[in-house]
């Protein structure tokens, strides 16, 4: 079936440092795409979004790029710091107002 | 601005009881959508408003699990007859109508069967 998968369960990087979050996709009718971070106890805090018809969107230290042709999304955070420590997950969505499809998560742990 | 509000944010009952789970969107947002998290897993779909009609429910487990919406407003998740495997943190998010909307999250319910 369809799904949403992230390639990595952990990542560990030093503060200061930049991260890249890989998330691969397998709907290729998916036209929006987008990236929460979730911190223990919470519910999932968008970060950014981005629509099929573009392939790089800019927020505030963060990056996401996608790549229709091999069906790849990545968030990059610039200058990790330690409160960018969470669980990040990467959802896809086809048609408007249509449920999410989460992957399993990555967690981003951050060295001081 | 006032965020997706859920209650109770923990919920702990006896295998078999009913529970009520209330989820109160962003004002504004038409759309409502109901997930399901265990521990440890990413978010499951279960059910989706639009105003207080529901399109999709085929994430819904089995038909222990029931959702309403009032209006545009207030929805609330019930499941009868609780199980143990119902254990999880129940998550409720609301969107804006049409394409590329974000969905934002309350904190959830967690739900903790005996």
């Amino acid at each position: 079936g369809e799904s949403v998968g992230l390639h990595l369960p952990t990542l560990s990087v030093q503060e200061g440092d930049n991260s890249i979050i890989n998330c691969a996709y397998s709907n290729s009718a998916s036209d929006y795409f987008i990236w929460y971070k979730q911190e223990s106890g919470k519910g999932p805090q968008f970060i950014i979004d981005i629509r099929s018809n573009m392939d790089k969107r800019q927020g505030q230290r963060v990056t996401v790029l996608l790549n229709k042709t091999v069906k790849h999304l990545s968030l990059q955070i610039a200058a990790t710091q330690p409160g960018d420590s969470a669980v990040y997950f990467c959802a896809e969505m086809s048609g408007a107002n249509s449920k999410l499809t989460f992957g399993k998560g990555i967690t981003l742990s951050v060295r001081p | 601005g006032a965020g997706v509000s859920q209650s109770p944010s923990n919920k702990v009952t006896e295998k078999g009881k009913d529970v009520e789970l209330r989820c109160d969107p962003i004002s504004g947002h038409t759309a409502l959508y109901w997930y399901r998290q265990r521990l440890g897993q990413g978010l499951e779909f279960l059910i989706y408003f639009q105003g207080n009609s529901a399109p999709d429910k085929s994430g819904l487990p089995s038909d222990r699990f029931s959702a309403e919406r009032t209006g545009e407003s207030v929805s609330t998740l019930t499941i009868q007859r609780t199980q143990q495997e119902d254990s999880a943190v129940y998550l409720c998010a609301s969107s804006r109508a049409g394409t590329g909307q974000p969905q934002h999250f309350g904190d959830g319910t967690r739900l903790s069967i005996l």
